[in-house]
């Protein structure tokens, strides 16, 4: 497709449970991030990946969070053991490189019971 | 780390009226954007501005990166700007808070 596209677009989990999230980034960006979206908040920087270079993971609230970007393209979030205060919606974004214009996909929302 | 503050934090407006949103930001940077949110949640990018003055539309923005500032002009405001308005530097993948704006018919 031509945007970013991310799945699922909803996610309901119990706590303590472990979710996925999917990001396929705009074909030929070779810079991804993820970030996340409380309820009426601005954007967290959670974590970025450029090329392949080691991803800067300075944004990651715990140890419970890992992303991994599989080929210089599609990137998966891995919660751990959720939590309540995971509930959030958690948005990607790629660009061409690192520091140019960035492109969000719709997010996921994500609801720990 | 580098600090974006926005005003004004909410912003009510008539349609057909003016406005100026403000990015401050406390460092030097090489890029800046604006986005919109609309009430769906999805971010739409409005400008790529990390100096200079841009337009499209009815939008416009400009970046004194010298003087650490930008500022995003919504002119003959409509009900569909509603939103939130974010700005973000790259340096740092730093947001503002972002600007609530409620246009009102």
């Amino acid at each position: 497709g031509a945007g970013v596209s991310q799945s699922p677009s909803n996610k309901v989990t119990e706590k303590g449970k472990d979710v996925e999230l999917r990001c396929d980034p705009i074909s030929g960006h070779t810079a991804l991030y993820w970030y996340r979206q409380s309820l009426g908040q601005g954007l967290e920087f959670l974590i970025y990946f450029q090329g392949n270079s080691a991803p800067d993971k300075s944004g990651l609230p715990s140890d419970r969070f890992s992303a991994e970007r599989t080929g210089g393209s599609v990137s998966t979030l891995t919660i751990q053991r959720t939590q309540q205060e995971d509930s959030a919606v958690y948005l990607c974004a790629s660009s061409l490189d690192f520091e140019n214009e960035q492109f969000f996909g719709p997010g996921t929302r994500l609801t720990v019971l | 780390g580098i600090q974006v503050e926005q005003s004004p934090p909410d912003l009510i407006l008539q349609e057909g009226a003016n406005s100026t949103l403000r990015c401050n930001f406390s460092d030097s940077v090489n890029n800046l954007q604006w986005f919109h949110q609309n009430p769906w949640g999805q971010l739409i990018n409005l400008f790529y501005i990390p100096s200079g003055t841009k337009q499209n539309g009815r939008l416009s923005a400009t970046t004194v990166a010298t003087e650490r500032y930008s500022l995003l002009y919504i002119s003959s405001s409509q009900t569909t700007d509603s939103g939130v308005y974010f700005c973000a530097v790259q340096l740092d993948m730093r947001f503002g808070a972002g600007t609530r704006l409620t246009v009102k018919p």
